[in-house]
């Protein structure tokens, strides 16, 4: 069974840090490129990260620049979200996501197919 | 960053209704284009990439259409497990964009 387990959500004040953790099992970790995507209470998706294979690349969300680093230990199938100055906006569930690209007639299309439960981040005072 | 329109914001229809959802992008993305189902308290679930291409399992009654700037989800012969609130997400360029969603109810 392919799954992705997130951990590491919880309860900080502005300003603060966390570090979000997702396990990857039943598929080739390595070979895959991974993201993290975010929703906001009552709110729509929004997509904040994502990373190579090897962590050669990785792209971000203008709002999270220089505050967020997403990273991965492909020795322990996992992936990770550092969050570092904290906004109150930043409150979210974050899920993980296996990032895939598919070929059909050799053309290439990307798809978020594979995605965890979500750890859900509560930034306030 | 390409902002994606998603029309209607929400809409009701009944069982066996064919539905179609719009998806618009403020630059044109090739077929680069994805949709997602979410019902409230799951994780969104992946049903088509590439504009038309069905992900495995996904039924047959989910089609999608486009290219360039205007897309469009059609749900043939709704269902009730059908309500749930449908995400176009444009992987053309970086950063990735989601549409706004579009709340089904059946």
């Amino acid at each position: 069974d392919v799954r992705l387990v997130e951990s590491g959500g919880g309860l900080v004040q502005p300003g603060g840090s966390l570090r979000l953790s997702c396990a990857a099992s039943g598929f080739s970790f390595p070979t895959s490129w991974m993201a993290w995507v975010r929703q906001a209470p009552g709110k729509g998706l929004e997509w904040v990260a994502n990373i190579k294979e090897d962590g050669g690349e990785r792209n971000y969300v203008d709002s999270v620049k220089g505050r967020f680093t997403i990273y991965r230990d492909n020795a322990k199938n996992s992936l990770y979200l550092q969050l570092r100055s904290l906004r109150v906006e930043d409150t979210a569930i974050y899920y993980c996501v296996r990032d895939t690209s598919v070929e059909l007639d050799k053309m290439w299309f990307d798809a978020l197919d594979t995605w965890g439960q979500g750890t859900v981040v509560s930034v306030s005072s | 960053a390409i902002q994606m329109t998603q029309s209607p914001s929400s809409l009701s229809a009944s069982v066996g209704d064919r539905v179609i959802l719009i998806c618009r992008a403020s630059q044109g993305i090739r077929s680069d284009l994805g949709w997602y189902q979410q019902k409230p308290g799951k994780a969104p679930k992946l049903l088509l990439y590439g504009g038309s291409n069905i992900q495995g399992g996904v039924p047959s009654r989910f089609s999608g259409s486009g290219s360039g700037t205007e897309f469009t989800l059609t749900i043939d012969s709704l269902q009730p497990e059908d309500s749930a609130t449908y995400y176009c997400l444009q992987d053309y360029s970086y950063p990735r964009t989601f549409g706004q969603g579009t709340k089904v109810e059946v």
